[in-house]
């Protein structure tokens, strides 16, 4: 098993709607958690940053984590046509140098 | 504020030939990075300098080596490259304490014949 599930999509859905995804883990050490978006040929850009469990908004994006499921999540409330792009969760335990990464969820949002 | 860059953005090899990948941060963050992206695969970490003067394998470091120039600068190497080598190469680096985040440079795609 990969300590990082992601399905990896891709992910179609009609402008203004709402965008779900989803990662789950194995790892019950893991307390920082990211989601990470790429556009096409570019580097990855963090998009929102979660310590431990709980909910996190920052203007159309909530990031969730659930650590007693091992389950986070990342919602795009009235999704845009420029939010297309590849996303990624990582997460790493405290005090380790490396970042455990999905495998990412592509996502088109179709005008 | 240029954060991570990376030169070559694309580069073309032929079989055997050798090159370096060149990165570097102003950010004055310790850690810096090496992953490879492939379809299907992920981000997978080749190796990685937790500080100046050291480094350590990540994943997949067979075919590579890694000189950490100093604070600033982490290059990978291709000694002899092979086609399984194709892929884009991204480069990260992470602030020392506090949040775990890492913050990824644009990318050099490389192509072996």
């Amino acid at each position: 098993q990969k300590e990082v599930e992601q399905d990896p999509g891709p992910l179609s859905v009609p402008e203004g709607a709402i965008v779900s995804l989803n990662c789950t883990y194995s790892n019950s050490a893991f307390q920082y958690f990211m989601w990470y978006r790429q556009y096409s040929r570019k580097g990855p850009e963090l998009l929102m940053y979660t310590y431990s469990s709980g909910n996190k908004e920052d203007g159309r994006f909530t990031a969730q984590v659930d650590k007693s499921s091992k389950y986070i999540s990342l919602f795009i409330r009235d999704s845009q046509p420029s939010d297309s792009a590849t996303y990624l969760c990582a997460m790493s335990a405290r005090g380790n140098n490396r970042l455990a990464f999905g495998k990412g969820n592509q996502v088109v949002v179709i005008p | 504020n240029a954060g991570v860059t990376q030169t070559p953005k694309f580069q073309v090899l032929k079989t055997g030939q050798s090159m370096t990948l060149q990165c570097a941060q102003d950010m004055n963050h310790n850690s810096m990075y090496w992953y490879r992206q492939d379809p299907g695969m992920g981000l997978r970490l080749i190796y990685y300098s937790a500080s100046e003067g050291t480094t350590d394998k990540g994943e997949v470091p067979n075919g590579y080596n890694v000189s950490r120039l100093n604070k600033r600068e982490f290059s990978l190497r291709l000694e002899s490259a092979a086609p399984s080598q194709t892929s884009v190469y991204f480069c990260a680096s992470r602030p020392s304490g506090g949040a775990e985040t890492q913050y990824f440079g644009p990318g050099t795609r490389l192509l072996v014949l």
